[in-house]
């Protein structure tokens, strides 16, 4: 199957400070990414799609200013967490699919911990 | 209520038994894909169906879809300690743009 990355796969910030993670897709042009968050023991809750060189859709109840999403080329999504707190800590997945109807392929992770 | 249900949430299975995981929405799927993950990772992607009364085969593990396009199972054969994780169903229901909504998953232990 294609390959997603993520990087970083955690890390650690201070209370107020930014943090960007970066969803790639090794082996295929995605016109698609999402950004999914997971609490533990807890499914997969979508934030936002991107689409390439489109301003990102997000989800009822989810701060498009804290949580800013840049999807700049078709392989390349970024999520930066803005002003982070720390009940923003929590394991974030990326996907990402060549088209609607084709299979969506999930990044590893990044957990972050904001202290 | 819940859009997708899975079930069970948890199971417990002795090496080499068979186990069926279920997968219900109360709309219309467009599509359904199984994933699995471990705890703290990313998901693997399994199998992918899209038309009613599909079926497919990946090694020991079964995936269906039934012809109404609204439930699934997953059927492992003869279970092998590797097969423990978590199993999500994640479905793209009609109309949603092919955003996928996931189901809570089922915790797969499978005792040596």
């Amino acid at each position: 199957g294609a390959v997603v990355s993520q990087h970083p796969s955690w890390v650690i910030c201070k209370s107020g400070t930014s943090v960007k993670i970066e969803c790639r897709s090794l082996d295929f042009q995605a016109t698609t990414m999402f950004w999914y968050r997971q609490f533990p023991k807890q499914s997969l809750m979508l934030m936002a799609t991107s689409n390439e060189g489109s301003k990102a859709t997000y989800e009822q109840g989810v701060e498009k200013d804290k949580f800013l999403i840049n999807h700049a080329s078709l392989t390349l999504s970024t999520l930066t967490v803005t002003s982070a707190h720390p009940e923003d800590s929590s394991f974030y997945i990326c996907s990402a699919r060549w088209r609607v109807a084709h299979e969506q392929y999930f990044g590893p992770g990044t957990r972050l911990t904001v202290t | 209520s819940q859009e997708l249900e899975q079930s069970p949430q948890s199971l417990i299975v002795q090496e080499g038994k068979n186990l069926t995981i279920n997968c219900t929405s109360s709309k219309t799927l467009y599509g359904l894909y199984w994933y699995k993950q471990k705890y703290g990772e990313g998901l693997i992607f399994l199998m992918m169906l899209q038309k009613g009364g599909e079926e497919k085969s990946h090694e020991k593990i079964t995936a269906k879809l039934d012809e109404k396009k609204q439930q699934s199972s997953l059927h492992i054969t003869a279970s092998q300690p590797s097969h423990a994780g978590i199993y999500l169903c994640g479905a793209d229901i009609v109309g949603s743009q092919g955003n996928l909504i996931f189901g809570k998953g089922t915790k797969l232990s499978v005792k040596p």
